[in-house]
């Protein structure tokens, strides 16, 4: 699975979008981008995922480049309930290897 | 997610016990998977099972046993517990061909 590169930290108003990036910058045409988050030592939470189209559900919109080298997550209206650590995450789609590889991801703290 | 329950939640235990972590769900899924998270880093995979009688190591498996009863249920054994192993424990599953992990709230371990 390819390397991702994200900040370790980021700050966000609440009540504004906040913007978190990604580089995966060695991404095959067959892996995907995952995008999870992880309150506190809760339990990771899956978010969205896409391969080049750009994608919207209830929790967020993944916006990929065109050469899919790197991605951006978007929150449209951060709320302090989404202060979290966000990891992004590429792998192949139905890969044989079980597991998701974790980074360190984006510390994103949403401000009052 | 309330549909993937772990038990116990906490769990203090001493150097040498023999302990084991409980995972049910309740969501159908054939996969199943046991990983481990220490302090201000990623999620590590120890295990993995495909199906009941598919087991899998992970990346850092030693020490560690796991039995996997039933489609809905996975257990993680540490034979004879060492302090190395206090972590945050977390179960997650899947569906065979769908990449989306969904985990439950995590087993806080204490080996003293």
């Amino acid at each position: 699975d390819a390397k991702t590169t994200q900040p370790p930290s980021m700050d966000c108003a609440e009540g504004r979008a906040a913007n978190l990036p990604c580089n995966h910058s060695t991404i095959s045409g067959n892996e995907y981008v995952y995008w999870y988050r992880q309150i506190h030592s809760q339990g990771p939470q899956y978010i969205i995922h896409g391969l080049k189209n750009n994608e919207t559900n209830e929790m967020a919109s993944l916006i990929i480049t065109e050469d899919r080298k790197s991605s951006t997550l978007i929150l449209p209206h951060a709320t302090l309930r989404d202060t979290a650590v966000y990891y992004c995450i590429v792998r192949v789609y139905g890969g044989s290897q079980g597991n998701l590889i974790f980074g360190k991801g984006t510390k994103l703290s949403v401000k009052p | 997610d309330a549909d993937v329950t772990q038990t116990p939640r906490n769990r203090i235990t001493k150097t040498g016990k023999r302990i084991m972590l409980e995972c049910s769900q309740t969501k159908g899924h054939d996969r199943m998977y046991w990983y481990r998270q220490d302090p201000g880093l990623g999620l590590r995979l120890i295990y993995y099972s495909f199906d009941v009688k598919d087991i899998n190591k992970g990346e850092i498996s030693d020490g560690y046993s796991v039995s996997r009863q039933a489609q809905a249920k996975f257990s993680l054994s540490l034979e004879s517990a060492i302090p190395n192993q206090t972590a945050l424990y977390f179960c997650a599953t899947s569906v065979r061909g769908l990449e989306t992990q969904y985990f439950g709230p995590g087993t806080r371990l204490l080996v003293l």
